[in-house]
């Protein structure tokens, strides 16, 4: 079974400071990772995904997220936060057996960005 | 690309009335699309998948009478809350698969949602 955990509920950065948001996973076999952004009564948006290449992956808006196995994490982080930023973020685990794809999301992050 | 719609963005309907949300991808063609559903401040919990001109696959604990799913072509899912209830009120999102040719793993596309308001 797939699981992942979004450790902080709620994080809140400056506007122009680094932002971090954390997630750890559970998975039985090699999980496909995902981070999605959804902004107020918006649908999600996918930010960045990783499938098994690099272990550092770069997504949309300057965002980008590093794969440890060994830790298992894949923490999202962006150097400078823009107002624009602040949203809900989920972070998502799948598992792709036999053809069936079933996405697992985390409870999510809510990121404020402090003018 | 990879454009997924769903209309309408929001409905409010009196108790005991049904609704249909669309769910279509607008610029290729979904073999597999998922329901979701999302209460206020939570995540999302998979209602069910929709492969195109099969039965719909539904997660446990979700009333496949109540939640009718229809995907009857390769651009359209529909989801049909049955005599709906003030309890049935949540924000209603589907994602659709684009398959890349040799890859297991495919990237889902969500649309906007939609929310429903049952009085």
């Amino acid at each position: 079974a797939q699981s992942v955990t979004q450790l902080d509920s709620h994080v809140s950065v400056s506007e122009g400071t680094p932002v971090l948001l954390r997630c750890n996973y559970s998975s039985s076999y090699s999980p496909s990772l995902f981070w999605y952004v959804q902004h107020p009564n918006k649908g999600l948006q996918l930010l960045l995904k990783y499938t098994s290449a690099a272990t550092l992956v770069k997504g949309i808006n300057g965002f980008e997220a590093e794969f440890k196995k060994s830790e298992t994490s894949f923490h999202l982080t962006k150097p400078s936060a823009h107002m624009s930023d602040a949203a809900e973020y989920f972070c998502v685990v799948s598992e792709a057996r036999f053809g069936n794809e079933k996405l697992t999301f985390g409870t999510g992050t809510r990121l404020t960005i402090i003018p | 690309g990879a454009v997924v719609s769903q209309h309408p963005s929001w409905v409010i309907c009196k108790s005991g009335t049904s609704v249909k949300i669309e769910c279509r991808s607008l610029d290729f063609q979904a073999t597999t699309m998922f329901w979701y559903r999302q209460f206020p401040k939570q995540s999302l919990m998979l209602m069910a998948t929709s492969n195109e001109g099969s039965k719909a696959t539904y997660e446990q604990g979700v009333e496949k009478d109540k939640f009718l799913i229809n995907h009857a072509s390769l651009t359209l899912s529909t989801l049909t809350v049955t005599s709906a209830h003030p309890e049935d009120s949540s924000f209603y999102i589907c994602s659709a698969r684009a398959p890349l040719a040799g890859v297991s793993t495919d990237t889902q596309y969500f649309g906007p949602g939609t929310r429903l308001t049952v009085l």
